[in-house]
């Protein structure tokens, strides 16, 4: 298995536009978490899905932000509209049940300017 | 809410050597603790995962423990080596995982 997939790796914005980051968890895993890293929060859990249901979404920091996961194959981050503070890298993990070893994407390093 | 304290936040030591990396946690109503790694610009890798039923768990040169009503976990690095510099996180499972700020190791050859 490829491991779980993330696109862009890079993503370089300006404030106020609309942001959608993208993961693929491994075959199989029924649970996907989104987290986001930053130099003074470290890792923080932004949101998870079991069997592609929103399970817990209390990290999420506001309304700009949105996730979904439509099939057991994919799901996005989104961010409308940007701001310069949500620069971070957020990784997405996946497991096999959401208390299983998790296993991280290489992530999205975001910069919006 | 869960807290999680990782000592120290950071470590440099010579090659060869054996070193344990301390995490401490304020609420021990847990699952399991897992210990991670993170190389620089990279993800996290998982190294070890302790049920809370568990004492410890070894895997190769690791060894990690844990001590739920203490709210303590050690990961044991036997015989360090440069490939094991890198930043190890610990993440107390209670629902959802909550990292340390991690520990950044450098084995100097």
């Amino acid at each position: 298995d490829a491991g779980v997939i993330q696109s862009p790796r890079h993503e370089v914005t300006e404030m106020g536009q609309e942001v959608t980051l993208r993961c693929k968890p491994i075959s199989g895993h029924n649970s996907l978490f989104w987290y986001r890293q930053t130099m003074m929060r470290g890792l923080e859990l932004l949101i998870y899905f079991n069997n592609n249901v929103p399970i817990d979404d209390s990290g999420m920091p506001e309304d700009r932000f949105s996730a979904k996961m439509p099939n057991a194959s994919f799901s996005t981050l989104k961010i409308q509209p940007s701001e310069p503070r949500d620069s971070a890298v957020y990784f997405c993990a996946s497991t096999l049940g959401p208390t299983d070893t998790q296993y991280f994407g290489p992530g999205t390093r975001l910069t919006v300017l | 809410k869960q807290e999680v304290t990782q000592i120290p936040a950071a470590l440099s030591v010579p090659e060869g050597e054996n070193l344990v990396l301390n995490c401490s946690f304020t609420d021990s109503a847990i699952y399991n603790l897992q210990w991670f790694r993170q190389d620089p610009g990279k993800g996290l890798t998982s190294l070890l995962l302790i049920q809370s039923s568990q004492r410890e768990q070894t895997s190769g040169r690791l060894n990690a423990s844990l001590d739920k009503s203490s709210g303590r976990s050690t990961l044991y690095i036997a015989a360090s080596q440069p490939g094991d510099s890198a930043t190890y996180l610990c993440a107390p499972e209670g629902g959802k995982l909550i990292f340390g700020q991690g520990t950044e190791l450098s084995v100097k050859p």
